[in-house]
């Protein structure tokens, strides 16, 4: 399976601080995205990093990709009550053209004021 | 700009009653559509998968179906809902018309579906 894996299953933080989170996946990619979801709602896309990448950086977002070890991080710098959600990543097959993506389990981000 | 819609919000439906989930979009042409079931706590099964009219792709077997009578038109359905079929449901798409790679997906806010 392409699944990616989120770690941890849960964080809890207060503001200020930095977060990180890990996805681990099996197989190939063109792709790995980064997603965002508030309780009860749909997936925001926060980044994409390709295949050929092994940095990017948006905002305070700074995602890394390690292909050799299929692995990528999501890090959240400084921290605010309003990062509470879960987040996601999602894995896009290489050489596929469909857009089929795969998720993990997600991380519950909990952020303190 | 792209937006999609999604409905209903939420969905209380008993055992063995039939389905019909809606998702439009807006605002771009031949998108691929995918329909994405969330169990809760869990991350996200993709169902189906269409890159086009009358085109769809089952990425596992179970009681649902869908269709894509027109292009920025997809819709869930259930001839006899299970219990099992509780879930939050969401539909996506994403601009990869003419086997473009490295694109987003774009989703809507979702259906709460509880089978009573």
């Amino acid at each position: 399976s392409q699944q990616g894996e989120e770690d941890p299953q849960a964080l809890s933080i207060q503001e200020g601080e930095n977060a990180t989170m890990n996805c681990s996946y099996k197989t190939s990619i063109n792709n790995l995205q980064w997603y965002r979801q508030n309780s009860g709602r749909g997936l925001v896309h926060l980044i994409l990093i390709r295949s050929n990448e092994r940095e990017k950086h948006s905002g305070r977002l700074r995602v890394t990709l390690d292909t050799s070890k299929k692995s990528s991080s999501l890090l959240i710098t400084a921290s605010r009550a309003a990062d509470t959600a879960s987040y996601f990543c999602a894995t896009d097959a290489r050489g596929s053209t469909l857009g089929r993506l795969y998720f993990g389990r997600g991380t519950q981000l909990t952020v303190w004021p | 700009s792209q937006t999609i819609h999604q409905w209903p919000a939420t969905l209380v439906q008993p055992v063995g009653s039939p389905l019909s989930l809606e998702c439009t979009v807006e605002g771009t042409s031949n998108p691929n559509l995918y329909w994405y079931r969330q169990a809760a706590g869990r991350g996200l099964q993709l169902l189906f998968y269409s890159v086009g009219i009358g085109q769809i792709s089952s990425e596992v077997p179970q009681n649902l179906s869908a269709s894509r009578p027109q292009d920025r038109q997809f819709i869930l359905s259930s001839k006899k809902l299970l219990l099992s079929d509780s879930g939050f449901y969401l539909c996506a798409w994403s601009p990869l018309g003419g086997g473009k790679m490295n694109t987003e997906a774009f989703f809507g806010q979702g259906t709460r579906l509880t089978v009573v």
